[in-house]
């Protein structure tokens, strides 16, 4: 079954600490992996997309990563700040048929 | 280009009645998608355009939803009649793909739905 699973549901840190979140994937065939941030009471917004040959993608203090083999990603926050609390969604697209396959979101905050 | 836009931002209705939700697309995008949002169930798709011709809609719930795109600038959702269990945030996405899966996708402010 086409699945996306995100670690943490939530997350709470510091201004200024790093944290990563986690997304792993059962989705097969693969074409591409999409990293959202959603701000509350807003639209999704794209931070990265990563197809299976890419390994990493930086997107300012974003950084994310794509292990095809273990059906792993992972995006690293460095530096967080205030506006960095939001909830981010891991997508995985499937080739051939184009389903797209949602996680249920980390939810971050990010307190002075 | 002001993005993608989407109306109204609330609804509020009652059971039973129907609901239309419009979107207009970035201009010269050729992909349209129809989503929903639920704190139990997180972000879903429920249809998807390309070229205003529906691709994949296996992810309408029931036939009381319906979806149209007659031209390329405008596309509506239907929900009719409309039930309490409705209530979401429905967004709308395009982007530009010609074929390339891999371009990215840009959102409305979604509509917030109740239904009472």
């Amino acid at each position: 079954k086409n699945q996306v699973e995100q670690s943490p549901q939530s997350l709470i840190i510091l201004e200024g600490k790093n944290c990563t979140l986690q997304c792993n994937y059962t989705v097969s065939p693969f074409s591409n992996l999409r990293w959202y941030k959603q701000d509350t009471g807003r639209g999704p917004v794209s931070l990265t997309i990563m197809t299976f040959s890419e390994n990493t993608k930086s997107n300012g203090r974003y950084t994310a990563t794509l292990d095809a083999d273990t059906k792993q990603s992972s995006l690293h926050i460095t530096a967080s700040q205030l506006s960095d609390s939001a909830s981010y969604i891991c997508v995985v697209l499937t080739s051939g048929t184009y389903k797209y396959i949602f996680g249920t979101g980390t939810r971050l905050k990010v307190l002075a | 280009d002001a993005g993608v836009i989407q109306s109204p931002r609330h609804e509020v209705t009652e059971m039973g009645q129907e609901v239309t939700l419009r979107c207009k697309p970035i201009s010269g995008h050729d992909y349209l998608f129809w989503y929903r949002q639920t704190m139990m169930r997180g972000l879903e798709l429920l249809i998807y355009f390309n070229n205003n011709v529906p691709i994949d809609d296996s992810g309408m719930p029931e036939d009381r939803f319906s979806a149209k795109m007659p031209n390329a600038s405008f596309s509506t959702l239907k929900i009719q009649p409309s039930e309490p269990r409705d209530s979401a945030v429905y967004f709308c996405a395009s982007r530009w793909g010609q074929g390339d899966m891999n371009t990215e996708a840009f959102f409305g402010q979604g509509t917030r739905l109740t239904v009472v």
